[in-house]
C-alpha cells in the first residue's frame, strides 16, 4: 500500500464550525489531491497540490481551503462547515499529473 | 453530455464468470486511462493504467481501450467473490489542453458481486 494516512478518519460535527483534516504520505510524491465522494456524483477534485505552497482549485473548490507547508502533509480546511459537506473526503497523491494516482483511507465526514 | 459515462449497475455475476465493465467518454483529448477498485468503506485502489490504445493484461484483468470509439473496458477473468466490490474507470489528458490542468476525470462506478 502506497505510504498515506488520513486523520481523523470519522468526525461528526455541527454546522458552522471549522474542520481540518489532514493528509499524510511518506512517498515524497509531488503532487497531492483532495477528493470528495459522495452516492450519485461520484469522485470530485476539490483542491491538489503541485508542491510546497503551490496549490489550485478542482472543481468543487467553493467552501474549501488548503495548504502544504511541507512535502508529506496536505490540509483541508473547511472554514464554516454545511450539511452539504457531508462526505467521505479522500486524499490522493502522486509522482506527476499524468502518472497514476493512489488513495488514502478516506475520511468520513457528518454535518449535522 | 457528461465527460465520462458508466453504468452504475450493480452487475450480479456467478463465481468463474468473465466480467465486462465498461466506460464511454466524450472528450478525445482523455490519453491515460485507470481502472480502480474500491471495497466498501475503503479508498480506490489502483488496478490498471494504460497510455492511449490497445491492451493490457495483468493477471485475470485486461484493460482495453478503443480511442476512435472512445471506449474503455476492463475485463475480469474467472471472476471469483473477492472481485465483489465498485470499479471506477478514470482518465486524463496532456496539461493545458481543454484547460483541465491534467486532472483525473472518474466515471461514477459500476458495483459489481460475484455470487459462489
Amino acid at each position: 500500500d502506497a505510504g498515506i494516512t488520513q486523520s481523523p478518519r470519522h468526525k461528526v460535527t455541527e454546522t458552522g464550525t471549522p474542520v481540518t483534516l489532514r493528509c499524510h504520505q511518506t512517498e515524497n510524491h509531488r503532487y497531492m489531491y483532495w477528493y470528495r465522494q459522495d452516492p450519485g456524483h461520484g469522485l470530485r477534485l476539490i483542491h491538489y497540490s503541485y508542491g510546497v505552497k503551490d496549490t489550485d482549485k478542482g472543481e468543487v473548490s467553493d467552501g474549501y481551503s488548503v495548504s502544504r507547508s511541507k512535502t508529506e502533509d496536505f490540509l483541508l480546511t473547511l472554514e464554516s462547515a454545511t450539511s452539504s459537506q457531508t462526505s467521505v473526503y479522500f486524499c490522493a497523491i502522486s509522482v506527476s499529473l499524468y502518472n497514476e494516482q493512489f488513495f488514502g483511507p478516506g475520511t468520513r465526514l457528518t454535518v449535522l | 453530455q457528461k465527460e465520462v459515462e458508466q453504468d452504475p449497475g450493480p452487475l450480479s455475476v456467478p463465481e468463474g464468470a468473465i466480467v465486462s465493465l465498461n466506460c464511454t467518454y466524450s472528450n478525445s483529448a482523455f490519453q491515460y486511462f485507470m481502472w480502480y477498485r474500491q471495497y466498501s468503506r475503503k479508498g480506490p485502489e489502483l488496478l490498471m493504467y494504460t497510455y492511449s490504445s490497445g491492451n493490457k493484461e495483468d493477471g485475470r484483468f485486461t484493460a482495453q481501450v478503443d480511442k476512435s470509439s472512445k471506449y474503455i473496458s476492463l475485463f475480469i477473468r474467472d471472476s471469483q467473490p473477492s472481485d465483489s466490490a465498485t470499479y471506477l474507470c478514470a482518465m486524463t489528458m496532456l496539461m493545458n489542453y481543454g484547460g483541465s490542468q491534467g486532472n483525473l476525470i472518474f466515471g461514477k462506478g459500476t458495483k459489481l458481486s460475484v455470487k459462489p
